[in-house]
């Protein structure tokens, strides 16, 4: 069964400094990816996907993600943080075929001056 | 840029009325979905409508739950008689066909007293 697990729950990070977020998926076929992003008393804004192609993904708001098949993972990440990047950010998946899109537990980052 | 609406953002009941939450997908698109988020966990797939009928829905849309697309335009999603676990988060979403990419709406709080 598909499956998306975040592994950080929350990552506190200075402002300026980089940062990853951890996703890892598990699926029996191909699947799309995806990184959204939901700032405080708002919905979910899509930053970035991986649908086929360059495994190395960009998206908006300086942040790229990296798929990688071998090790299953989709982290995300950003060189140089913005107190405005503080928000929740969810993984999320698709089996290829399948419309029900997976997400993980979110990650909230928390960006300090 | 289009934008999914929903509406109410905000909606209190009492245990075991009926709840109708209303969402305005994306003009062109053929795809509609609720997801729901109850505080601190993941969001959850509930169902995926095309061509006037549901293509997929999860083991959480039970009977009480139902959608329908009225008019064209307006895409519902009705709780008959609503339990306290149904307080959460529900989002909307649209895909435009064949795109994979869902846009998602800011979000309804349903909240159950």
């Amino acid at each position: 069964a598909q499956s998306v697990t975040q592994l950080d729950s929350q990552v506190p990070v200075f402002e300026e400094a980089p940062v990853e977020l951890r996703c890892n998926y598990s699926s029996s076929v191909s699947v799309y990816l995806f990184w959204y992003v939901q700032y405080p008393n708002q919905g979910l804004q899509l930053l970035l996907k991986y649908l086929s192609g360059s495994t190395l993904v960009k998206g908006i708001n300086g942040f790229e993600a990296e798929f990688n098949k071998s090790q299953t993972s989709f982290h995300l990440r950003k060189p140089s943080v913005h107190i405005s990047d503080t928000a929740e950010y969810f993984c999320a998946a698709h089996e290829r075929g399948a419309q029900k899109l997976v997400f993980g537990q979110g990650t909230r980052l928390t960006i300090n001056p | 840029e289009p934008e999914v609406t929903q509406t109410p953002s905000h909606q209190v009941t009492q245990m075991g009325q009926e709840v109708i939450l209303r969402c305005v997908p994306i003009s062109n698109h053929l795809y509609f979905y609720w997801y729901r988020q109850i505080l601190g966990q993941k969001v959850e797939f509930l169902v995926s409508f095309y061509n006037n009928e549901i293509s997929e829905k999860s083991e959480i849309f039970d009977d009480q739950f139902s959608v329908e697309r009225p008019d064209g335009s307006n895409f519902t999603l009705k709780i008959r008689s609503t339990k306290l676990e149904d307080s959460a988060m529900y989002f909307c979403a649209s895909e435009y066909s064949g795109a994979n990419v869902l846009t998602f709406g800011a979000g309804s709080r349903l909240t159950v007293l």
